[in-house]
């Protein structure tokens, strides 16, 4: 089955620097990669998504990157606010229809110094 | 627009007693339907997922158990819970499709039950 993992597993930046969060995936017939951030205590939220059938995607400050060769995504947040700060997953699936699922990795813990 | 709801918020059950925990979706027909749970600090475990009515997956062997008898309400249960059973239960949808250009779908979670057995 699938297997993602990211790295590093905490991230420490200070605001209004970049940060960039990776991810690698296993299986090469993935074809939907989302990243989700949740902050303590809540559900994890839909920040972006891509497709296989692209290589980026960007919205405002955040932006997906996608390499199927190397079998890696990554999350890219400029101008990082204290906002910012809190579990960043990814994960990954083989859309079959039906019975599609997502296979997270374990998160990361973003920290934005004020 | 969708919606999903889950209840209760929060929960704390002695070890051995039944669990039950509940998740309706709306907005929407036909839904997967899924549910996680995610221990203190840690990731998200898939329990179970569902494609619709009666129809169950289960990811991992444990005493939980999961049934869909309608549409939009999925339920988790137990019959005796154990302490390990704690965490942060979470439920999820996502549209079902089978269009042959769409190779992907976006999950949305809900609210979120958090379980404490003591």
């Amino acid at each position: 089955g699938e297997n993602v993992e990211q790295h590093p597993s905490t991230l420490s930046v200070q605001e209004g620097d970049s940060a960039v969060i990776k991810c690698t995936y296993s299986d090469s017939a993935s074809n939907y990669f989302p990243w989700y951030k949740q902050e303590l205590g809540k559900r994890p939220q839909l920040i972006i998504d891509i497709r296989s059938n692209v290589g980026e995607k960007k919205d405002q400050r955040i932006a997906v990157t996608l390499n199927k060769t190397a079998k890696h995504f990554s999350l890219h947040i400029t101008e990082t606010q204290p906002e910012d700060s809190a579990v960043y997953f990814c994960a990954a699936s083989r859309f079959t229809g039906a019975n599609s699922k997502l296979t997270f990795g374990k998160g990361i813990t973003l920290s934005v110094r004020p | 627009s969708q919606t999903i709801h889950q209840w209760p918020a929060t929960l704390v059950q002695p070890v051995g007693s039944p669990l039950s925990l509940e998740c309706t979706v709306e907005g929407t027909s036909n839904p997967n339907l899924y549910w996680y749970r995610q221990a203190a600090g840690r990731g998200l475990q898939l329990l179970f997922y569902s494609v619709g009515i009666g129809q169950i997956s289960s990811e991992v062997p444990q005493n939980l158990s999961a049934s869909r008898p309608q549409d939009r309400q999925f339920i988790l249960s137990s019959k005796k819970l154990l302490l390990s059973d704690s965490g942060f239960y979470l439920c999820a949808w996502t549209p079902q499709t089978f269009s042959g250009l769409l190779i992907g779908y976006e999950q949305y979670f809900g609210p979120g039950t958090r379980l404490t057995v003591t």
